[in-house]
């Protein structure tokens, strides 16, 4: 069965850090890959989106992930955080080519400070 | 253009008492999802539903719990005899129809948060 495993559940920062927070994925198949965001308060937005061609991926607010196919790894980048960034991070694997369920990580909660 | 709506928001019942909640997917969106998300974890899958057909139910509990998204109307999760185990986030997606494979995209709503006394 495949799963998702997100390395850090707690992340703490500073304002103009940078950001890399880790995602790998157990599944030998062709997979779609997403970042989705939660704010305080507020619904799951999707960040970014893989599903072929350039492995470097870039999607709103700055942030991007690198797609490595030999390592089953997603990992989502931010050269410089902001406050506004303070959020939990979910990463989600999906087999290709069918429809259905996202297979989520348990979730990374970050917090940047002034 | 409006998104993914969810209501209530916020659902209180006590245990043993029936759980109701609704789904509107996007407009043009035919696919219909549902996840719940305990505390301190992630979302987990639930069922995946069409118009009028349950594609995927694997993710749901055996027993009382239901899902429907008939015709016309929104989606519907029913938790029945509802225990305090129930009390989480329950989450919509919806993404449009089309083949598997293209570049289909879940949106999510903004979730009822259940609260079982």
């Amino acid at each position: 069965a495949q799963s998702v495993s997100q390395h850090n559940h707690h992340v703490i920062l500073s304002e103009a850090a940078s950001l890399e927070l880790g995602c790998n994925y157990s599944y030998g198949g062709t997979v779609n890959l997403f970042w989705y965001v939660q704010y305080p308060g507020q619904h799951l937005q999707l960040l970014l989106k893989y599903f072929s061609g350039d492995p470097l991926v870039k999607g709103i607010k700055g942030f991007e992930a690198e797609f490595i196919k030999s390592k089953f790894s997603f990992n989502l980048r931010k050269p410089s955080v902001q406050w506004s960034d303070t959020a939990e991070y979910f990463c989600a694997v999906k087999i290709s080519y069918s429809w259905g369920k996202l297979q989520f990580g348990a979730g990374t909660q970050v917090v940047v400070t002034p | 253009n409006a998104g993914v709506m969810q209501n209530p928001r916020h659902l209180v019942r006590r245990r043993g008492q029936e759980a109701r909640l609704r789904c509107s997917p996007m407009k043009g969106h035919s696919h219909v999802y549902w996840y719940r998300q305990l505390p301190e974890e992630g979302l987990k899958f639930m069922v995946y539903l069409q118009k009028e057909n349950i594609i995927d139910e694997s993710g749901m509990p055996k027993e009382r719990f239901s899902a429907e998204f008939p015709k016309e109307g929104p989606s519907i999760l029913r938790i029945q005899q509802v225990v305090r185990g129930d009390s989480a986030a329950y989450f919509c997606a919806s993404s449009p129809p089309g083949l598997a494979g293209a570049e289909d995209t879940q949106y999510f709503g903004p979730g009822t948060r259940l609260t079982v006394l």
